[in-house]
């Protein structure tokens, strides 16, 4: 069964730094998604992804989050210069529609992000 | 004002037994309908979708009544392995892609 992968599956950095963070959607898939849980926190909706644009953020993706898709196969999802409370679990999703079409999200494994 | 609410309980029932959570959300444009379940430090995974007319998986069924904004999961014969947080999760209006998900309702289901 395809599924979603994400690399690193925990990344580790010191607040300020740049970390990048990368995903493999399910290969025809159309829209991809970044999701954020904090620990003992609900999942809560970063960004979607469609035909190489953003289509929709959320307040937390603020300047300092960006997305790209820099090829065929790789979503990232870059910070810029990390917060604490960045810290987090990180879950990337994909889908070959959107929700209201019916179609479901699939997510990948996650990456905790550990912010020092 | 919170998209989407459940009961965070923790449910424990013995297996076999039926047990039901609901959930509440906000936006009445809302157009699709989840139950995921997540495990323990793990991703959300698609339980099932959950229709106008309500749906039956298994031992699972959903429920929806768009006029009280309300969603419901049954679980009828409960497993160990149906131990998890159940996460309601609402597509929040017309046309967006992204979903709102609920704080989840820990079951665990006891030998």
């Amino acid at each position: 069964e395809p599924e979603v992968t994400q690399t690193p599956s925990h990344q580790v950095t010191q607040m300020g730094q740049e970390v990048i963070l990368r995903c493999v959607p399910i290969s025809n898939h159309l829209y991809f998604y970044w999701y954020r849980q904090i620990l003992g926190q609900k999942v809560e909706f970063l960004v979607s992804f469609y035909n190489n644009e953003i289509s929709e953020k959320s307040e937390i993706f603020d300047d300092q989050f960006s997305v790209e898709r820099p090829d065929g196969s790789n979503f990232t999802l870059k910070i810029r210069s990390t917060k604490l409370e960045d810290s987090a679990m990180y879950f990337c999703a994909s889908s070959e529609a959107t929700p209201q079409a019916g179609d479901t999200q699939y997510f990948g494994p996650g990456t905790r992000l550990t912010v020092l | 004002r919170k998209e989407v609410e459940q009961d965070p309980g923790p449910f424990n029932v013995p297996e076999g037994a039926t047990v039901a959570f609901n959930c509440t959300y906000s936006n009445s444009a809302s157009q699709s309908f989840f139950w995921y379940r997540q495990d323990c430090r793990k991703e959300p995974k698609l339980l099932m979708s959950v229709y106008s007319s309500g749906n039956e998986d298994g031992r699972f069924t959903a429920q929806l009544n768009r006029a009280s904004q309300y969603i419901s999961l049954l679980i009828r014969d409960s497993k160990l392995s149906d131990s998890a947080t159940y996460l309601c999760v609402v597509n929040n209006e017309t046309g967006a892609n992204n979903l709102f998900f609920g704080t989840g309702t820990r079951l665990t289901v006891i030998p």
